[in-house]
């Protein structure tokens, strides 16, 4: 299973752009890259996922560049509610047992007015 | 999206108890199922992977004995911590994929069970 490595916290503003960086050398290629966010005390909830490239949809946007060995995840305007922990995980398409997810250490995200 | 639950919510046991923890998948059927234990300010950590009809894969240095898991069901995995100690006391989360779905690569989350044994 690739091992991932982000930033342990990052701080921002109410309103400003957020950019977290996940790095993933040894990311295989059936391996998806697909980021998780948690709030306290609840379940992981899916954000954004992509294989390469660029891919965007209602809440963020999920940057790939050509060698996929890391991925920006891009949250526009964000809000003290966007404030929670973010994962980037990378793991098999497979639905059977290859496909358990390994959480890194997340990037705890805190949005301030 | 597809709706995984648990149950409970939150629990609290006396020391020496056993507890039993359910992960359901709403509208799908699921043949494996994942376990996570969480403490506070850390990351999930893979607990097992719960096969239906066959038995759970631990983690390494994961007591199975310990932590009992049954998939009797294509929607039902259970969690019991037996013997529960204090230092058991965590947040217990339970995820599957939904095979049938668009985008079957997601995992979806139930919204976990905090543990606290007294």
């Amino acid at each position: 299973l690739a091992k991932t490595t982000q930033p342990i916290s990052m701080d921002s503003y109410e309103g400003q752009e957020v950019n977290i960086t996940c790095s993933h050398n040894n990311i295989a290629t059936n391996d998806y890259i697909t980021w998780y966010q948690q709030f306290p005390s609840q379940g992981p909830r899916f954000i954004i996922q992509g294989y390469k490239t660029k891919v965007t949809n209602e809440v963020a946007s999920l940057f790939i560049p050509a060698d996929r060995k890391s991925s920006t995840l891009s949250l526009p305007r964000v809000s003290l509610s966007d404030t929670a922990v973010y994962y980037c995980l990378v793991g098999s398409g497979d639905t059977g047992t290859a496909s358990k997810l390994t959480f890194g250490t997340g990037t705890r995200l805190q949005v301030t007015l | 999206g597809a709706v995984v639950s648990q149950h409970p919510s939150w629990v609290i046991c006396k020391s020496g108890t056993s507890v039993k923890i359910e992960c359901r998948s709403l509208d799908f059927q699921a043949t494996t199922m994942f376990w996570y234990r969480q403490f506070p300010k850390q990351s999930l950590m893979l607990m097992a992977t719960s096969n239906e009809g066959s038995k759970a894969t631990y983690e390494q240095g994961v007591e199975k004995d310990k932590f009992l898991i049954n998939h009797a069901s294509l929607t039902l995995s259970t969690l019991t911590v037996t013997s529960a100690h204090p230092e058991d006391s965590s947040f217990y989360i339970c995820s599957a994929r939904d095979p049938g779905a668009v985008r079957d690569t997601e995992a979806f989350f139930g919204q976990g069970t905090r543990l606290t044994v007294v």
